[in-house]
């Protein structure tokens, strides 16, 4: 069974703080995908980023930056430098190779940049 | 990026109702999905189409019935709604992978219809 886990409910920083998202999964599959989406109060999801199991290279877009570990099945993301427009609802997710693009999605941590 | 629409973006109802949330995209994507919100914020699949007249039930059972007659379009139906029915619901689509192609699509999202059932 797949499953992802984002232990940290809620976060809350002052702007130009870095602020790291966890995001740790489990599965069984050898061949899988991995996603952040943002949801802003305006309730649509963005998507951020798609990692596949076998590219454990960093990524970085402007202040953006996203760590794949498979050895620690983590997949965190980093926002330098925060601004109140990063204040959202962050989602991690993760599907399976070969065919089914299912998502299993973490419960989210809602992030909160203050002034 | 797609563009994917969804209709009304806020419906209040009572009880009883029979209401359809609308679902379009115009990018042609052969996928499509309809996710359940929770208050908690926990996304949950509830149906899934991967064509023309396909259509599958998701992951978290749902008293709601989904159509795919058009590619583009891809309609919740709700016979009698309840205020256990009261939630955010999304839709997604992603586009077919190409032939002898591997990886995962990418779903993207509409903004999604906030649903209140009184």
């Amino acid at each position: 069974a797949q499953k992802v886990t984002q232990a940290q409910t809620e976060i809350s920083v002052v702007e130009k703080e870095d602020v790291t998202l966890d995001c740790v999964y489990e599965t069984r599959d050898t061949t899988y995908y991995l996603f952040w989406y943002k949801q802003p109060p305006s309730g649509e999801l963005v998507f951020l980023i798609r990692r596949n199991s076998f590219d454990e290279q960093n990524e970085i877009s402007g202040r953006y930056s996203w760590n794949f570990q498979k050895s620690t099945s983590s997949f965190n993301f980093t926002i330098t430098a925060s601004q109140v427009v990063d204040s959202a609802v962050y989602f991690c997710a993760l599907s399976r190779g070969g065919g089914s693009e299912k998502l299993v999605f973490g419960k989210g941590t809602k992030l909160t940049v203050n002034p | 990026e797609a563009d994917i629409y969804q209709t009304p973006r806020y419906l209040v109802i009572g009880t009883g109702k029979k209401i359809t949330l609308e679902c379009s995209q115009t990018m042609g994507h052969d996928k499509m999905y309809w996710y359940q919100q929770d208050p908690g914020m926990e996304l949950h699949l509830i149906h899934y189409s991967y064509g023309v007249n396909s259509t599958e039930k998701g992951d978290l059972s749902s008293e709601s019935t989904v159509s795919r007659i058009r590619t583009e379009h891809f309609p919740l139906t709700l016979e009698s709604a309840r205020p256990s029915h009261t939630s955010q619901y999304l839709c997604a689509s992603s586009p077919r992978r190409l032939a002898g192609g591997v990886g995962t699509d990418t779903q993207y999202f509409g903004p999604g219809t906030r649903l209140t059932v009184l």
